[in-house]
């Protein structure tokens, strides 16, 4: 049963940098599978950040691709979350999830973590 | 950033047929891209119900269904059970975006 956990600080200030890691269990990160994070704050409802497949390559959200950096980490079947310059409006439950994508005939997301907020505030 | 539209709400007795629709545009569904459905309990994992419009992964009761027509498509959640009050997503590729793109979100409350 793949599963995946998300950890990081829960409370980021103004400006700084937002950083996440998704853990990943029960499945290889090296496997056929994109890796990707997902934000839902109230006032936006569910977001796309970005994704990327264990050879490194990455998709990002347009509105967020200036200000994000997701990295895959394979040796800790790992990956990561960057995002600079935060605001109040990135406050938001942020999760990780494992989905089928770009070359695979299908775009969906099979599991998911459990999330974590992020409280953007001074 | 929610690009399919669906109703803040929908409720059904016990044992009843329940159904939740999900609108999108010629850049998503109309390009001919799968809906695909998950069920949410707040503070869990969110579960994917419902793959490529219609098909259920395994596990998942088959009183729930999907479809899609045009621009449009449905979750059904038939012989509607206390379990299943949750909140139920669709998603799929949007190719303005060139990414994922996710329902408003419905709530189902069992009367």
């Amino acid at each position: 049963q793949v599963q995946l956990q998300e950890s990081g600080p829960g409370l980021v200030k103004p400006s700084e940098t937002l950083s996440l890691t998704c853990a990943v269990s029960g499945h290889s990160i090296r496997s056929d599978y994109y890796w990707g994070w997902i934000r839902q704050s109230p006032g936006k409802g569910l977001e796309w950040i970005g994704s990327v497949y264990h050879s490194g390559s990455t998709y990002y959200n347009p509105s967020l691709k200036s200000r994000v950096t997701i990295s895959v980490h394979t040796s800790r079947n790992q990956f990561s979350l960057k995002l600079t310059s935060v605001s109040a409006a990135d406050t938001a439950v942020y999760y990780c999830a494992r989905h089928f994508g770009w070359g695979q005939g299908t775009y969906y997301v099979d599991y998911w973590g459990q999330g974590t907020l992020v409280t953007v505030s001074s | 950033q929610s690009v399919l539209t669906q109703p803040p709400s929908v409720s059904g007795a016990p044992g009843q047929r329940v159904t939740i629709s999900c609108t999108g545009s010629s850049s998503n569904f109309g390009t001919g891209y799968d809906v695909h459905w998950f069920q949410h309990l707040p503070g869990t994992a969110p579960k994917l119900l419902i793959y490529g419009n219609s098909n259920r992964p395994s596990g998942v009761p088959d009183r729930f269904s999907g479809s899609k027509s045009g621009t449009s498509a449905s979750l059904a959640i038939t012989g509607l059970q206390a379990e299943d009050e949750a909140d139920y997503y669709c998603q799929s590729y949007d190719t303005s975006l060139s990414g994922y793109v996710f329902g408003t979100g419905t709530k189902v409350t069992v009367l």
